[in-house]
């Protein structure tokens, strides 16, 4: 099946601050997900992109798949206490996903 | 706003035990899933389960695992004997019709084996 690799696995991020998570195949991805876990909750869809290039929002994030499908990046502005937790990208195959091992991310007031 | 529930929310058993994880997914959907979480790991796709029967299973989803509607609102994950290695977080999730629609996570179920 459709593997992804996300990275990195950990980002410390001072409030106030912008980060960028990472999501890679070797192969060409008919979608990418991507979904919020808090800790010690469960994964909480946040968006899916299926065209080339494709770049959505949603206010502070921003969602972009590749020119070739084969990655994506999650991109957060003026990072908040709220943005703790981790974040997977996922690739969906028929209902079936197929989750990256997710960037856990750590907020310092 | 419908959402996916799942009891219990902990299940403490002992080895060799079976379990039965169920689940009350989103009432209109059709899709139907089990993936687990081993602490501080990737989310992990176990099965899918569509119109009374199984659509896709993954390599962890072994003869030790079973998955039964047994009536028009509960999906259950039943494990005949439970491993330590069970222990995990299982999320039940649904889908409604279409391939693009989001799927809805439950809040999940913690698994203890000792």
């Amino acid at each position: 099946g459709q593997q992804v690799m996300q990275i990195p696995q950990y980002q410390h991020v001072q409030e106030g601050e912008d980060f960028t998570t990472y999501c890679n195949s070797s192969t060409t991805l008919s979608n990418i997900q991507w979904y919020k876990q808090r800790p010690g909750g469960h994964p909480v869809f946040l968006i899916q992109l299926v065209k080339s290039g494709e770049v959505k929002k949603q206010k502070r994030l921003t969602f972009q798949f590749g020119e070739a499908k084969k990655n994506s990046s999650l991109h957060i502005t003026a990072t908040q206490t709220t943005d703790v937790g981790t974040y997977f990208c996922a690739t969906d195959s028929w209902g079936k996903l197929q989750f990256g091992a997710g960037t856990q991310v750590v907020v310092t007031p | 706003e419908p959402e996916v529930t799942q009891t219990p929310s902990h299940q403490v058993t002992q080895m060799g035990q079976e379990v039965i994880l169920r689940c009350v997914p989103i009432s209109n959907h059709l899709y139907f899933y089990w993936y687990r979480q081993i602490l501080g790991q990737k989310v992990e796709f176990l099965v899918s389960f569509y119109n009374n029967e199984i659509s896709e299973k993954s390599e962890i989803f072994d003869d030790q695992f079973s998955v039964e509607r047994p009536d028009g609102s509960n999906f259950t994950l039943k494990i005949r004997s439970t491993k330590l290695e069970d222990s995990a977080m299982y999320f039940c999730a649904s889908r409604d019709r279409t391939s693009t629609d989001t799927q809805y996570f439950g809040p999940g179920t913690r698994l203890t084996v000792l």
